[in-house]
């Protein structure tokens, strides 16, 4: 069993839909929450970091941890067009250390 | 502004060839280094990574290696490559608030 299991996709969503990415874990160590965005043929950029379990927000997205139940989640309001690309969530137990990273989820929106 | 340089962009090997993979960052010091492998569709699996010069940690046992030479410079090589040595190559730094990533190299072993 990996030790971090992403929702495998593809999405395919209409242009200003609401849009749900999602990881579970297994590590109860992990503390540092990632979310990157990767365009093809790119490498990846962070989106979204966190520490602990909570919620944060960054203008349209929103990155959610539970750590009681090993989830992780990203939301995407009103999604465009440029949003079309694969999330990848990572996770570490060390800050500035090694990160863990799901397999990734293809989004694409529909203008 | 700290940056992260890694070339070549694309190339295509023959079985059996040589690889050398540059890695060099800028506007930090004693940066932690990594090496990732992405196979088509996939995630990232970490091959390599450094805490400092001349200190390398193998995840994966392959063909592969990795050197530090000098702080802000690191490099991935095959003596000899395989048809299984074929996908996208990133290196990275990490800081306190998660990865900077490299625009990745393209590896085809044909």
């Amino acid at each position: 069993q990996k030790e971090v299991e992403q929702d495998p996709g593809p999405l395919s969503v209409p242009e200003g839909a609401i849009v749900s990415l999602n990881c579970t874990y297994s590590n109860s160590a992990f503390q540092y929450f990632m979310w990157y965005r990767q365009y093809s043929r790119k490498g990846p950029e962070l989106l979204m970091y966190t520490y602990s379990s909570g919620n944060k927000e960054d203008g349209r997205f929103t990155a959610q941890v539970d750590k009681s139940s090993k989830y992780i989640s990203l939301f995407i309001r009103d999604s465009q067009p440029s949003d079309s690309a694969t999330y990848l969530c990572a996770m570490s137990d060390t800050n500035a250390g090694k990160s863990t990273f799901g397999d990734g989820t293809t989004l694409t929106v529909k203008p | 502004s700290q940056t992260i340089h890694q070339w070549p962009a694309t190339l295509v090997q023959p079985v059996g060839s040589p690889l050398s993979l540059e890695c060099t960052v800028e506007g930090t010091s004693n940066p932690n280094l990594y090496w990732y492998r992405q196979a088509a569709g996939r995630g990232l699996q970490l091959l390599f990574y450094s805490v400092g010069i001349g200190q390398i940690s193998s995840e994966v046992p392959q063909n592969l290696s990795a050197s530090r030479p000098q702080d802000r410079q690191f490099i991935l090589s095959s003596k000899k490559l395989l048809l299984s040595d074929s996908g996208f190559y990133l290196c990275a730094w990490s800081t306190y608030y998660g990865y900077t990533f490299g625009s990745g190299t393209r590896l085809t072993v044909v």
